[in-house]
């Protein structure tokens, strides 16, 4: 039981170029979740899955897409990479709704953005 | 507006000191549920526990415990006799109500923890 695993761990990117993050979990969670972490400033909620094919935006999802084709997997995409856009993604997820389920992370993923 | 607030940026103790990492929140939930995680320097993020509005008793788990009080919207963690492996960054949160009811949690900025030897 892998729990929350995340792909890759570091990536260094030039402005403009693409990438796909991927999230994976073998706990048969409902919902999923993409944050970003910035010194300071806690995590903040980019997007969000409360289930196979469906996704919604969280606080800050400009530059950002996912998509949920499977119910283990969520992925992050960035179209056109922008230094702003440097940070530490984490996955999480979650086995059912609201405020009564433990969200649990995976290992982050490093992006730089040159 | 929903809000978590850690006020000690850094501490830094000697191995064997308690200390108190501070956590307050704002919300206007009756129903809410508050975290705290550790994140040590590997990067990942560990649960620690979980706590209900209703539910205000204390919680041990061996160096580990949790004071919660409604009455001045506090969640306090304290580790006794702490140690080196205890060096990390804490995050506070707390869950509400997010469009359509499902859960988000609000990230306080963290208290950076260093148990010196």
């Amino acid at each position: 039981n892998a729990g929350v695993t995340q792909t890759p761990k570091f990536r260094v990117l030039k402005t403009g170029q693409s990438m796909t993050l991927l999230c994976a979990q073998d706990m048969n969670h409902e919902y999923m979740y993409w944050y970003r972490q910035d010194p300071g400033m806690g995590l903040r909620l980019i997007h969000y899955s409360v289930g196979e094919g469906t996704t919604a935006k969280g606080e800050v999802p400009d530059g950002y897409n996912v998509s949920r084709l499977k119910k283990q997997n969520f992925l992050l995409g960035l179209e056109s990479a922008a230094p702003s856009q440097t940070s530490v993604y984490f996955c999480a997820s979650s086995l059912g709704e609201a405020s009564t389920d433990t969200q649990y992370f995976g290992p982050g993923t490093r992006l730089t953005v040159l | 507006a929903q809000k978590v607030t850690q006020a000690q940026t850094e501490i830094s103790v000697v191995e064997k000191e308690d200390v108190t990492l501070d956590c307050v929140y704002e919300t206007r939930d009756t129903t809410y549920y508050l975290f705290w995680y550790k994140q040590p320097p590997s990067g990942e993020l560990v649960f620690l526990i979980r706590r209900n509005s209703f539910d205000e008793q204390n919680e041990i788990s061996g160096r580990y415990s949790w004071n919660f009080q409604k009455s001045t919207s506090s969640f306090n963690f304290t580790i006794t006799a702490s140690q080196v492996v205890d060096s990390a960054v804490y995050f506070c949160a707390l869950s509400e109500a997010f469009s359509g009811g499902y859960n988000k949690l609000i990230f306080g900025a963290g208290t950076r923890l260093a148990v010196h030897p």
